[in-house]
Parts: structure tokens; C-alpha cells; sequence
């Protein structure tokens, strides 16, 4: 998956702790998402963008925040973690409009305990 | 209703086998991926399609735009090829995930 780096690759946090998961590209593609990945649930779209300055939400937001100030980056905040949000996160990029390949993030193992 | 769905769930084969992994979708797309996960491992795309068919190597990928169907093959399956297979979608901005079928390929 080069082009995409997803830091870190695990993860454990206590309940209430907060923190950032970050996901960069050097593809300049303008569209930049993060999934959460559950067992039997395939993968939902938590937050996405296309493009600097702009995001919106997708089927499971609640509980996380993004920002894109740059094309490169968006990363992804656990303001209060909660058990509920122990998943598998995998971040992805790429060029929609029009039909391109889509990049993904290694993936972060996340344990909310 | 999933908006994608893919059957079968799960799959099991002997080496050699013909494979068919089938996903439907239920909305307008401009696009559909067919994805490869492995055991605690990362995505990957195997193909991109908006029409027809594409080939490589051991693996075919078909979509019916008009049937809103889409199949991935594989030829001559081998336990290398073990592993979670997803379809996702490109509607507008946005993917959108099948549940993935899991695929076993025994020696």
C-alpha cells in the first residue's frame, strides 16, 4: 500500500483517554477517508473529505473528529475513547470522480478497555 | 437492506478450483473495486471497474452495469489465495463495503 501511511499500527487506550490516529499520502488525491472495521459488519465510513478544508460525515461518526488543513494529511481524533470503538481502523485515499484505484492504511488495532 | 451485498459469506475450496465470489449493489455507482484482505493484514485493490471485464493473472473480474451484479474469479485456486475478498462501491464522494467473503483454499 504505498502512498498511504497509517500510524500507529496498535493501540490500546483506557476509557476517556483521547488520541490521534494519523493517515497521510503523497498521491495529492483529494479524497481521504477513515473506516472502522468490525467483525461480521464489513467496513463502515466513519469521516471522510475531497479535498483540503473540507469534511463531512459518514454512517458512523459519532465520537470522532477530523480535520484536513493539507491535502497530505487527515487524521483522526478520539476525543473520549470509548469501549464501543475498539475496531480496526483503516484509513484510505484516492481519486473518485471518474473512477481511480483506492489506497489504504496498513490499518490500526484499537483496544478501548 | 445492505446496499451491497456479496455472496457467498464464506467459502471453501481445494486447490485447483474454479472460484466465482459474487456482489450485487443496490444504488447508482461510477465505479466498483474488488479488494483483497489477508489474515491481520492490511487492503488491497485487485481491480477497478466501470464496465466490462479485466484480467490478471489468475484472477477475473466482471460487472453487468445494467444487472447491477459483478463477479471476481479465480482460476486454479491455490492457499496463497486465502483470504477476505470485498466488493466496494463508488457512489459519488463515498465507498461503500460489502461484508467480504472469506475464502479457504486447502493443498
Amino acid at each position: 500500500n504505498a502512498g498511504v501511511t497509517q500510524t500507529p499500527k496498535f493501540q490500546v487506550l483506557k476509557t476517556g483517554q483521547s488520541m490521534t490516529l494519523q493517515c497521510a499520502q503523497d498521491m495529492n488525491h483529494e479524497y481521504m477517508s477513515w473506516y472502522r472495521q468490525d467483525p461480521g459488519m464489513g467496513l463502515r465510513l466513519i469521516h471522510y473529505s475531497v479535498g483540503a478544508g473540507i469534511t463531512d460525515q459518514g454512517e458512523v461518526p459519532n465520537g470522532y473528529n477530523v480535520s484536513r488543513s493539507t491535502t497530505e494529511d487527515f487524521p483522526l481524533r478520539l476525543l473520549s475513547a470509548a469501549p464501543s470503538q475498539t475496531s480496526v481502523y483503516f484509513c484510505a485515499s484516492g481519486r473518485f470522480r471518474g473512477g481511480t484505484e483506492a489506497f489504504f492504511g496498513q490499518g490500526t488495532r484499537l483496544t478501548v478497555v | 437492506k445492505n446496499e451491497v451485498e456479496q455472496s457467498p459469506q464464506n467459502l471453501t475450496a481445494q486447490e485447483g478450483e474454479f472460484i466465482t465470489i459474487n456482489c450485487s449493489y443496490s444504488v447508482g455507482i461510477s465505479a466498483l473495486h474488488w479488494l483483497q484482505q489477508h489474515p491481520g493484514g492490511g487492503i488491497v485493490s485487485l481491480f477497478m471497474l466501470s464496465s466490462g471485464k479485466k484480467k490478471h493473472g489468475r484472477l477475473i473480474a466482471t460487472i453487468n452495469i445494467q444487472e447491477k451484479h459483478s463477479s471476481l474469479h479465480i482460476t486454479a485456486s491455490h492457499p496463497r489465495d486465502s483470504a477476505v475478498y470485498i466488493c466496494a462501491v463508488i457512489v459519488t464522494d463515498k465507498l461503500i463495503f460489502g461484508t467480504g467473503t472469506r475464502l479457504q483454499v486447502f493443498p
